[in-house]
Parts: C-alpha cells; sequence; structure tokens
C-alpha cells in the first residue's frame, strides 16, 4: 500500500501565478478530501468527493480555488491566480466509505506552498 | 476545528506517562479518532473508539471516553523522544459523512 501520494512536495510561486497541486488517493478507497493547514486557521476542509463527485466544497474559500477528479485514481486542486495568503500546507486524504464512522482517512504527507 | 478543543502544548519527560485531552461538542453516534502529525508530514491515525466505548487499549496507547463531559484522553505510556509530535483529536458523526472535525492539535515536546 502506498499510502495517498501527493505532489509537488513543496512549490514556491509568484502571486498571480496558477498552481496545480496534484492527489493520488490508496487504490480502492472512493472518497477523497482536501485539506488546508495553516498555523492560523489549523486544519481546514476545502471539499471533498465520493466517487468521483464533489459533494461538499463550501469549504473552498473563493472562485480562485477549484478541484477535479476526473478518475478513480487522481485529484487536481488548482489556485487561479495565487496570491500571499494561499500560502499554506495542503492536504489530500482518502477513505474506503466517505469518512463515517470507522473509515478514517488516510492523509498524504502535503504540499507545501508559498506564493511570493 | 472550533468545535473540538485541546489543549495546545504539554510538555513530558522520557519514560513518563503522556496525557493529551480533548473535550467534544457531538454526543450522538459519534466516532473520536487520535492522529500524530510529525513534522513535515501528513497526519497518521493513532487510533479511535466510538462513543459506547469507556476505553480502548492498543500497546503503549490508551484512550479514555467520558461520555457524560464529553472529555476523550489519550494517554502514552512509556514516552520516547520520538513521539514528540502534534497530536489532533477528531470528531465525526454517522450523519456527518465526511465533515470530521479537528482540534486545534497538541504539541507533545518530549524532554530526555
Amino acid at each position: 500500500d502506498a499510502g495517498v501520494i501527493q505532489s509537488p512536495r513543496h512549490e514556491v510561486t509568484e502571486m498571480g501565478q496558477e498552481v496545480t497541486l496534484r492527489c493520488k488517493p490508496i487504490s480502492g478507497h472512493n472518497s477523497l478530501f482536501w485539506y488546508r493547514q495553516t498555523m492560523m486557521r489549523g486544519l481546514e476542509l476545502l471539499i471533498y468527493f465520493n466517487n468521483n463527485v464533489p459533494i461538499d466544497d463550501s469549504g473552498m474559500p473563493e472562485d480562485r480555488f477549484s478541484a477535479k477528479m476526473p478518475n478513480a485514481s487522481f485529484s487536481t486542486l488548482k489556485i487561479q491566480p495565487s496570491e500571499p495568503r494561499d500560502s499554506a500546507v495542503y492536504f489530500c486524504a482518502s477513505s474506503q466509505t466517505g469518512g463515517a464512522g470507522n473509515s478514517p482517512l488516510h492523509f498524504g504527507n502535503g504540499t507545501r506552498l508559498t506564493v511570493t | 476545528g472550533e468545535d473540538v478543543e485541546q489543549s495546545l502544548f504539554l510538555s513530558v519527560r522520557e519514560g513518563d506517562s503522556s496525557v493529551i485531552n480533548c473535550t467534544y461538542t457531538d454526543s450522538s453516534s459519534t466516532y473520536l479518532y487520535w492522529y500524530k502529525q510529525e513534522p513535515g508530514a501528513g497526519l497518521q491515525l493513532l487510533t479511535y473508539i466510538f462513543s459506547n466505548m469507556d476505553m480502548k487499549q492498543d500497546q503503549r496507547l490508551t484512550v479514555l471516553l467520558n461520555k457524560k463531559d464529553k472529555h476523550l484522553s489519550l494517554r502514552i505510556a512509556d514516552t520516547q523522544t520520538g513521539d514528540s509530535a502534534i497530536y489532533f483529536c477528531a470528531e465525526v458523526t454517522t450523519d456527518s459523512w465526511g465533515k470530521f472535525q479537528f482540534g486545534a492539535g497538541t504539541q507533545v515536546v518530549v524532554t530526555p
């Protein structure tokens, strides 16, 4: 089991540029979650998918953020245009049945994004 | 994470027991999780407990649940330097489907 795989591990970009973060969930998991972690706000759920369909995107901060899941083994989180306040660690997590009850989330190692 | 509360910092000497506390809000049909985050890494699942249980033990880890007070604790026996990390408590209800509520995390520092 390779775990949840995220890329890149680190991303440094200039304000106004487009940023794309990538995630490969654990094989067989049917739910995928994007979180953002900052010192000020802790862990924030941005969006989650079940069977590749977005279920709740109420945590997406604004229209500059978008997420897709074209198939069961791949998801992207895009920020366009990026701003310095987007600097954070972005985590992807997956679970087998939607994260309810005894289906825990399995996290990737995150992408540390720095927008200058 | 404001619905799940944790103390922010704990210092413990190597070999002693650590106790990390958490209070949660929803008393119905809830699973409660403990995750560990080491520097530069994601959150690693340590253990979980369902709200109809009082205690769960797994090697050096003991989870205690006080449903009346909605209080959860994680005890780490014989704490080692490798236990230095941030520990997150998380709550999820069976009808909230995917809405894990995380606490702010407790930074545990183990000193020799």
